[in-house]
């Protein structure tokens, strides 16, 4: 088992509300990636953060922010919530930006009605 | 732009059987490829990456620069085999990690 937690598990929501997901990343692993993954897809990057600053990004519009904290925490906060965001969210962490293994949570699963 | 293409969303193989999980990607310049895998009520998790050239659980992957792939093999495979095989793609940027639509491999007795 690698470590990286999320919560919760799962969650419904309605559409136009926000919803705060939160991951723990393994100790000592700065960079922290989120990911949607819809039903039948692959995973979709959308952004990462490294000691608490975003620097990358994927397609996805201002409404999906994150936040990244000191105790290897972080949160990904969606806004105006649409039926197209009903995915499981995935985080995933690992060392520093060269570190190539990404570990990755169970996941999320919102869905919006 | 980086892009990951999985042709085959399901492949069925009998036990013993060779399987190949083919992934093909573009990029301009040099991508870092890997092969991830999620088993059945488990976490996604590295398979192997194509700069260690190892074999991992009988299975490996050449990078072929020509054909811009990266095809997964397994002379013989196995039931535990049986699962969800994502190729993905890592640019120069190291900050962006692009994935395929997924194969899923059914390996029957």
């Amino acid at each position: 088992e690698t470590g990286v937690t999320q919560s919760p598990t799962h969650l419904i929501k309605t559409r136009g509300q926000q919803v705060t997901l939160r991951c723990s990343s393994q100790s000592g692993h700065n960079t922290v990636s989120w990911y949607q993954q819809a039903l039948g897809q692959g995973p979709q990057f959308i952004f990462q953060y490294y000691r608490e600053e975003e620097n990358g990004r994927g397609n996805f519009p201002p409404r999906f922010s994150g936040l990244q904290f000191p105790n290897y925490s972080s949160e990904l906060n969606v806004n105006a919530l649409e039926l197209d965001d009903s995915a499981l969210y995935l985080c995933a962490s690992r060392q520093d930006q060269g570190g190539y293994e990404q570990y990755f949570g169970p996941g999320t699963r919102l869905t919006v009605t | 732009a980086q892009r990951v293409t999985q042709p085959e969303k399901l492949l069925s193989v009998f036990k013993g059987a060779p399987v190949e999980l083919k992934c093909n990607y573009s990029y301009s310049g040099s991508p870092e490829l890997f092969w991830y895998v999620q088993y059945s009520r488990q976490r996604l998790q590295l398979l192997l990456r194509h700069i260690s050239r190892e074999s991992i659980k009988g299975f490996t992957a050449d990078l072929n620069k020509g054909e811009t792939s990266f095809h997964l093999k397994k002379p013989f495979a196995q039931e535990e085999d049986s699962a969800m095989y994502y190729c993905a793609l890592r640019g120069a940027a190291g900050n962006k990690l692009t994935f395929g639509g997924g194969t899923r491999v059914l390996v029957k007795p």
